[in-house]
Parts: structure tokens; C-alpha cells; sequence
């Protein structure tokens, strides 16, 4: 069965410092993977996505997540945080071996101090 | 262009009344999803449809939950006899097609209240 842990409920970095958002799976196959963004009072937006080729992907804002699959992880990076980065983090996966699921975590809630 | 509109943001219902939450996809998206989200939780899975069939609704709780998208494009939820269980927010995402490598487009969410 597919899943996704976000192991930490919330993270708390200052502007300016580098900021991490940690995400691991399952799937029995091999795995489409995104993160989505939640800001108050506005829908989930598509950040990225490793479908595959190169580990490192990047993607809107100025985000970016690398793809270890010894780990099976895909933590969520950027260099410097803004504050207006502060929002709710999702990670997701689909089994590329098939099925329509895509499976959430329960998010990762990013505070950024100015 | 337009995104992912659901109607209606809110609905405040009493326990054990009918209730329809609308969808309408992107146009031109043969792939639409159903979720539900409950407070400090993610999307859950609800069903999925590609064009006007279910291909997936295996996420549906019981078969008080009924979603229908008949002419391949608007979609609507239906929630019979509800229960206060199912308040939550009632998402509805859309993409180009079924292939898994799309990301799916989000709309506002339904936010329902069963009292």
C-alpha cells in the first residue's frame, strides 16, 4: 500500500536561512512524487514533481527537492526563506505501476520569522 | 484561464439531510479527482474519473457517498443521510489526463458543516 509520512508537523526557520520540509514514502512500484502548497484561504497549488531522471528537481518560487531513493525520501529544500514562504506543506505520491490514487501526507506547517 | 471552481464554498446542513457539492474542472481536463480534508490532515482519496466514468472510486467511504460526472465535465458529489463524521473540506482537483506524471489542479474547496 502507498503512503507518506511528514515527519514534522511544523518547522520554524528564520529569513534569509535555509529551510528543509521532510518527506518519506512507500509504494510497491516506482513513485511519482509532488509537493503542494497551502496558503490560508486558498486551494492546494502544485510546487513539483519527480517523475524521473535527474534527482534534484526544481520548481516554482524558488523551491526544490531532491529524489533519494535508497532513502525514499523527497525532502522539500530552498536556500533562503521569505517570510511570505510561511504556508502548508504537502508531500504526495502516486505508484507509477498503475491505480489513480494519490496519497497525502498530513502536511508540514512552515513558519518563517522575519 | 479559469481555474477549478467549486459551488458551494460553504454548506451547513443538518444530520441525516441530502446533500450535492458541485465541480467544475478545467476545460479540456478528461481526468477529475474527489478528496476530502479534515482538519490537520491531509487530502484524503475519495474517486477518480476519466471522462464520464468512475475508474477509481475506492476511497468512498460507505455507500452513503455517490459522485457522478456525466457528460465529462462538471462533476457533482452526493452525500446522503449525512452524519456529522462528514464535515470537512471537499476538494475537487482536475489534470490534462489519467497518466500519473500530471500535477493536479485544486479548486477552493466545499466546507462542509453537519449539525
Amino acid at each position: 500500500a502507498q503512503s507518506v509520512a511528514q515527519p514534522e508537523d511544523q518547522v520554524n526557520v528564520a529569513e534569509g536561512n535555509p529551510l528543509t520540509v521532510k518527506c518519506t514514502y512507500s509504494v510497491s512500484g516506482n513513485p511519482y512524487l509532488f509537493w503542494y502548497v497551502q496558503y490560508p484561504n486558498r486551494g492546494l497549488q502544485f510546487l513539483l514533481k519527480y517523475i524521473t531522471g535527474d534527482n534534484l528537481v526544481k520548481g516554482s518560487y524558488g523551491f526544490e527537492a531532491e529524489f533519494n531513493k535508497s532513502q525514499t525520501s523527497f525532502h522539500l529544500k530552498k536556500p533562503s526563506a521569505l517570510v511570505s514562504d510561511s504556508a502548508l506543506y504537502f508531500c504526495a505520491v502516486r505508484d507509477s505501476g498503475g491505480g489513480f490514487k494519490t496519497i497525502f501526507g498530513a502536511g508540514t506547517r512552515l513558519f518563517v520569522k522575519a | 484561464g479559469a481555474g477549478v471552481s467549486q459551488t458551494p464554498s460553504n454548506k451547513v446542513t443538518e444530520k441525516g439531510k441530502y446533500v450535492e457539492l458541485r465541480c467544475d474542472p478545467i476545460s479540456g481536463h478528461t481526468a477529475l479527482y474527489w478528496y476530502r480534508q479534515s482538519l490537520g490532515q491531509g487530502p484524503e482519496f475519495l474517486i477518480y474519473f476519466q471522462g464520464t466514468g468512475a475508474a477509481d472510486d475506492s476511497g468512498l467511504p460507505n455507500d452513503r457517498f455517490f459522485a457522478v460526472r456525466p457528460e465529462g465535465s462538471v462533476s457533482t458529489l452526493k452525500i446522503q443521510r449525512t452524519e456529522r463524521g462528514d464535515s470537512a473540506v471537499y476538494l475537487c482537483a482536475s489534470s490534462p489526463e489519467a497518466s500519473g506524471f500530471y500535477e493536479q489542479y485544486f479548486g477552493p474547496g466545499t466546507r462542509l458543516t453537519v449539525t
